[in-house]
């Protein structure tokens, strides 16, 4: 079995600012990780995902998020936020049992508010 | 645009009635999922489905069934609905190569349960 931690519920930046939002993960087994934007009052929209091969991978609106292994980490960052990344951001598992047909193990989730 | 559609959209209905949402897929995705989220708990995994007919049990199983009777038409049902199952439930595909668990979700359904 696996588990997420996202370890900041709430996260507040300036706009223009960098942020990161932390996600660690517990799996006895190779994974797959996802991270997801959920808007208020919408449903989940895929930001990025990592399946194989290079450990850093770039998502939609300039999100990107580094694969660590040893540290069971797949943090999401982006150089500069705007107001309208204001969002519930969700970090996802599926490990490689079962041929990766069970469904997405989420962390609780990180708010990141952005201010003017 | 994951093709997915969920009705109804919101619902509000009394403890001890029967409920059943509805998850229809456009693109013949063999692979289909509920889930419930609720604040606090990120979402969690109820029921998914592997074909048509071929159903397993996730997470949060207790006091929901679900049935597929056709590849587009995944039902979720609470027998006898509690204040418990108050939540916001989605519905997801997978799409791509098997063993890439790459899912996409609907726009959910708003369930009130007083």
């Amino acid at each position: 079995a696996q588990s997420v931690t996202q370890l900041d519920s709430q996260v507040p930046v300036f706009e223009e600012a960098p942020v990161e939002l932390r996600c660690n993960y517990s799996s006895s087994v190779s994974v797959y990780l996802f991270w997801y934007v959920q808007y208020p009052n919408q449903g989940l929209q895929l930001l990025l995902k990592y399946l194989s091969g290079s450990t850093l991978v770039k998502g939609i609106n300039g999100f990107e998020a580094e694969f660590n292994k040893s540290q069971t980490s797949f943090h999401l960052r982006k150089p500069s936020v705007h107001i309208s990344d204001t969002a519930e951001y969700f970090c996802a598992v599926s490990d490689l049992e079962g041929g990766g047909a069970d469904g997405l193990t989420f962390g609780k989730g990180t708010h990141l508010i952005i201010q003017p | 645009d994951a093709g997915i559609t969920q009705s109804p959209r919101h619902k509000v209905t009394e403890t001890g009635t029967p409920v059943t949402l509805r998850c229809h897929q456009t693109e013949n995705h063999r692979y289909m999922y509920w889930y419930r989220q609720d604040p606090g708990h990120g979402l969690r995994l109820i029921h998914y489905s592997y074909g048509v007919k071929d159903t397993d049990k996730g997470e949060v199983s207790d006091g929901y069934s679900v049935s597929r009777s056709k590849t587009e038409d995944f039902l979720l049902t609470l027998e006898s609905a509690t204040s418990s199952q108050t939540s916001v439930y989605f519905c997801a595909i997978k799409r791509g190569p098997e063993i890439r668990n790459t899912q996409y979700f609907g726009p959910g359904t708003r369930l009130t349960v007083l």
